[in-house]
């Protein structure tokens, strides 16, 4: 069955440090890949997309990665801040083009 | 400019009773989705609208589940009648395009407990 995985610890780095937050997937073929943040009792924000042709995309400090042979997807921050702290959520998108299927999302806490 | 606006904001209510969740979205957007996310499940998609017509309601989780969109500025998600499994946070979501190449708006989602 499909299935979208991102670390479900939560991961905790110290201000300055760039943070990599993972998801993969397996039985998928997704043509597009978008993630979102998410502050606690707030709906996700966009942040960034990609389609599988492209292997990197980046805006300000964010970069996505997007590696289809394995299956997986980066998801950098650097010279993180505490302002960085919440959930952040990937989402893939069929060749049908008009639905996303979330993954679990991984809590990202920078420390000052 | 205002972005997807729901409400109520939080719902209690006991088992057995209606429960109507509302959302106006974005003006100029053609495609209008509600999700349910859970700390169990996630974020899962329910339906899907696009210019005002359902498209996809695969993940509707039974026939108490309902959703209308009378027209392009408001959508109905109805639960009759609720149960306490159907306690979770429920997000509306309206975007300008297909998600190939449009980001998803969310609004901040109505918290629906059934007691």
């Amino acid at each position: 069955s499909q299935k979208i995985e991102q670390n479900s610890e939560a991961l905790n780095i110290q201000e300055g440090k760039t943070a990599t937050l993972t998801c993969n997937y397996t039985n998928y073929s997704p043509a597009y890949l978008q993630w979102y943040r998410q502050d606690p009792g707030r709906g996700p924000v966009f942040l960034l997309l990609i389609r599988e042709n492209e292997k990197e995309k980046r805006k300000e400090r964010l970069k996505v990665t997007f590696d289809t042979t394995l299956k997986q997807s980066l998801f950098h921050i650097t010279a993180s801040q505490p302002a960085d702290s919440a959930t952040y959520l990937c989402a893939l998108v069929g060749n049908a083009g008009n639905m996303l299927t979330f993954g679990g999302g991984t809590r990202l806490m920078v420390k000052p | 400019d205002a972005g997807v606006i729901q409400s109520p904001r939080h719902e209690v209510t006991e088992m057995g009773q209606e429960v109507t969740l509302r959302c106006k979205p974005i003006s100029g957007h053609d495609y209008l989705f509600w999700y349910r996310q859970t700390m169990m499940r996630g974020l899962e998609l329910l339906i899907y609208f696009n210019n005002n017509v359902p498209i996809d309601d695969s993940g509707m989780p039974e026939d108490r589940f309902s959703a209308k969109m009378p027209n392009a500025s408001f959508s109905t998600l109805k639960i009759q009648p609720s149960e306490p499994r159907d306690s979770a946070v429920y997000f509306c979501a309206s975007s300008g395009g297909q998600a190939s190449n449009q980001p998803q708006h969310f609004g901040d989602g109505t918290r629906l407990s059934i007691l």
